[in-house]
């Protein structure tokens, strides 16, 4: 069964740094890309960052570039998202999901929360 | 970037009545992904590569459409129904983007 279990959450304030994990299992992380996709409370779904397998290829939302850093780590089967120079508009439900052929994201974990505020 | 515009934004339809969602892309894009979104649950995904029904979707949900107009459509609306779907496209170059979400409710 495949799972994706996100970790890391919390409150900070803003302008500090955060780092999200999420650990992987029931499937070869190493096949697979992987995303971040955040939701604001109330609000709908915005892609924060990409990496492929082999993390050959990196993406990230205009929002966030410079900011945060999306990495892998294959032999630990985990996706991580280092957060930096936090805002209060990055406060969101964060999740982690799986990539298939078609851009499509057929896994997600039930996500983790990020609150940025004084 | 390719913006993504659903319609409606909210409706309400009734048991066993045809719903039809739309998903408006500002360029043209290859395949046109949708998911659903139960309050308090991840979202899972429903449709892949324009028409292709996720594992365990039910057959009275099917989605069309090719370069800037795709739809997501439910033959018989249920209960179980209720929902916000989003639609999604990716992959000529990012950003990925996703609708706004259409909030599919009973009446």
């Amino acid at each position: 069964e495949v799972q994706l279990v996100e970790s890391g959450g919390g409150l900070v304030q803003p302008g500090r740094s955060l780092k999200l994990s999420c650990l992987a299992s029931g499937f070869t992380f190493s096949n697979y890309g992987m995303n971040w996709i955040r939701q604001a409370p109330g609000k709908g779904l915005e892609w924060v960052a990409s990496i492929s397998s082999s993390s050959s290829y990196i993406y990230y939302a205009d929002t966030v570039k410079g900011r945060f850093t999306i990495s892998r780590d294959n032999a630990k089967n985990t996706l991580y998202l280092q957060m930096t120079s936090l805002r209060s508009e990055d406060t969101a439900l964060y999740y982690c999901a799986r990539q298939r052929g078609t851009g499509s994201f057929d896994y997600w974990g039930q996500g983790v929360m990020v609150t940025v505020s004084s | 970037d390719i913006v993504l515009t659903q319609s409606p934004t909210t409706m309400a339809a009734s048991p066993g009545e045809k719903v039809t969602l739309t998903c408006r892309a500002s360029s043209s894009v290859s395949y046109m992904n949708w998911y659903q979104q139960k309050p308090g649950a991840s979202p899972k995904l429903w449709i892949y590569g324009t028409s292709k029904l996720a594992s365990g979707v039910p057959n009275r949900f099917s989605g069309s459409g090719s370069g800037t107009s795709y739809s997501l459509i439910i033959s018989s609306m249920e209960t179980e129904d209720i929902a916000t779907y989003y639609c999604q496209q990716c992959c000529s170059t990012p950003p990925i983007t996703f609708g706004a979400g259409t909030k599919l409710e009973l009446k």
